[in-house]
């Protein structure tokens, strides 16, 4: 069974401290990792697509690394817009309709 | 840019009765899924379509169908409700050729 844990489950930050967050995996094959963003009330949206170990990808303030049994996704220098929970799937190489299984997420609230 | 819509963004519905959330993609997605969003337990997938007229069953299907009667629109159904799916409904939607899927923003739907 595909399984995906995230932590910390809550973090707060101050405007401009760095930090990382994380997410540990367990899938039979990897087809792919993302990264999602998603504000109070709102449906997530889409940060990053992390395909193979060793592969990173950036967006502003963010970059999503990823190894075989864990993605981080570095926050650099991060303002109070940053704010939101950050959700992390997996979807395996043999799975039903490209299903996602997700993990909990990690709220993030960075304070001015 | 990718745009997925559901019908209502809160609904109120008393239990028992017959309850339809309405999800539209405007970009000619093949693929369409229902999710459900709840504290503590996260995404979990209720149903999915891969074709019009297809559809497969996601990990919590039980109290639910869905309908696809054009490629654009897919339709969840409470048959009857109760006051445990009480949620987030996010709809969701990924073309053949890609991996990533697209969310909506999402239905809060309360059941008296």
């Amino acid at each position: 069974e595909d399984q995906v844990t995230q932590s910390p489950e809550a973090l707060r930050l101050q405007e401009g401290e760095s930090s990382s967050l994380n997410c540990s995996y367990t899938v039979s094959g990897l087809r792919g990792l993302f990264w999602y963003r998603q504000d109070p009330g709102k449906g997530p949206e889409f940060l990053f697509t992390l395909y193979s170990a060793g592969e990173e990808k950036e967006k502003e303030r963010l970059k999503a690394t990823l190894t075989k049994k864990e993605s981080f996704l570095h926050i650099t220098a991060p303002k109070p817009e940053d704010s939101a929970t950050y959700l992390c799937a997996v979807q395996a190489v043999e799975t039903s309709g490209s299903r996602l299984t997700f993990g909990e997420g990690t709220q993030l609230t960075v304070n001015p | 840019d990718v745009k997925v819509t559901q019908s209502s963004r809160y609904l109120v519905k008393r239990t028992g009765e017959k309850v339809f959330l309405e999800c539209v993609q405007d970009m000619d997605h093949e693929n369409m899924f229902w999710y459900r969003q709840d504290p503590g337990l996260g995404l979990r997938l209720i149903y999915f379509s891969y074709d019009v007229k297809m559809k497969e069953k996601g990990d919590i299907p039980e109290g639910y169908s869905v309908s696809r009667e054009k490629k654009e629109r897919f339709s969840l159904i409470l048959e009857s409700a109760s006051t445990n799916q009480t949620s987030m409904y996010l709809c969701a939607s990924r073309p053949d050729w890609g991996e990533t899927q697209y969310f909506g923003p999402g239905t809060r739907l309360l059941v008296l």
